[in-house]
């Protein structure tokens, strides 16, 4: 199986702040890799899929990059609706594998 | 409306058995592949279980292989899970959604609201 190594697991910024995730997967998944914000009590919400690609309604201040084992995400400049838990998540074959996940709070 | 509805989630004790049910609607259910993702409290998520559209091709979460039987009815638009020799460790909520591997995205990914299954004496 697929691992995906997220980081960091939480973090805290400020409103307006550039946030990053970054995402390692543990072997070569080219771009198939997704991005999900859930907020508590809520199913995950798809953001980007194909590593970059922003899904049709998302806020353009989400982005995504990268291929092969290491991508990352952005948030350009964090609102207050965007607290959530995000993910990452391997689609390349199955088993689909998660990320651990990054919770985003407000300082 | 689209959605996708489950059902089915209950309090069980160890070793017991569940089926859950997601039913499709508002969108053709026949098109797509589909999935069972679960969510243990406090936890990340976790992949549990895949079907091809044609059904004919089942896969499954090493965690739950040989416990776990997807399936579903094109009749009915529905899809199932069903539970045996249930663990604490399946203490979650599952949600039934369209994601797949492999896949070409088309633009529609959809999740349900998610049903909790809990496995406690």
């Amino acid at each position: 199986d697929i691992q995906m190594t997220q980081s960091p697991s939480s973090l805290s910024a400020s409103v307006g702040d550039r946030v990053t995730i970054t995402c390692q997967a543990s072997q070569d998944i080219s771009n198939y890799l997704n991005w999900y914000q859930q907020k508590p009590g809520k199913a995950p919400k798809l953001l980007i899929y194909d590593a970059s690609n922003l899904e049709t309604g998302v806020p353009s201040r989400f982005s995504g990059s990268g291929s092969g084992t290491d991508f990352s995400f952005t948030i350009s400049s964090l609102q207050p609706e965007d607290i959530a838990t995000y993910y990452c998540q391997n689609y390349a074959n199955l088993p689909i594998t998660f990320g651990g996940g990054t919770k985003v709070e407000i300082k | 409306d689209v959605q996708l509805l489950e059902s089915g989630g209950d309090l069980v004790q160890p070793g017991g058995s569940l089926r859950l049910s997601c039913a499709a609607s508002g969108f053709i259910f026949n098109n797509y592949a589909m999935s069972w993702v679960r969510q243990a409290p406090g936890k990340g998520l976790e992949w549990v279980s895949g079907i091809s559209t044609s059904g004919g091709s089942t896969y499954y979460a090493d965690s739950v292989k040989g416990r776990f039987t997807i399936s579903r009815d094109s009749s009915k638009n529905t899809l199932y899970l069903q539970m045996r020799s249930l663990r604490a460790e399946d203490t979650a909520i599952y949600y039934c959604t369209n994601l797949f591997s492999p896949r070409s995205y088309d633009g529609f990914e959809i999740w349900g609201q998610g049903t909790m299954v809990s496995v406690s004496s």
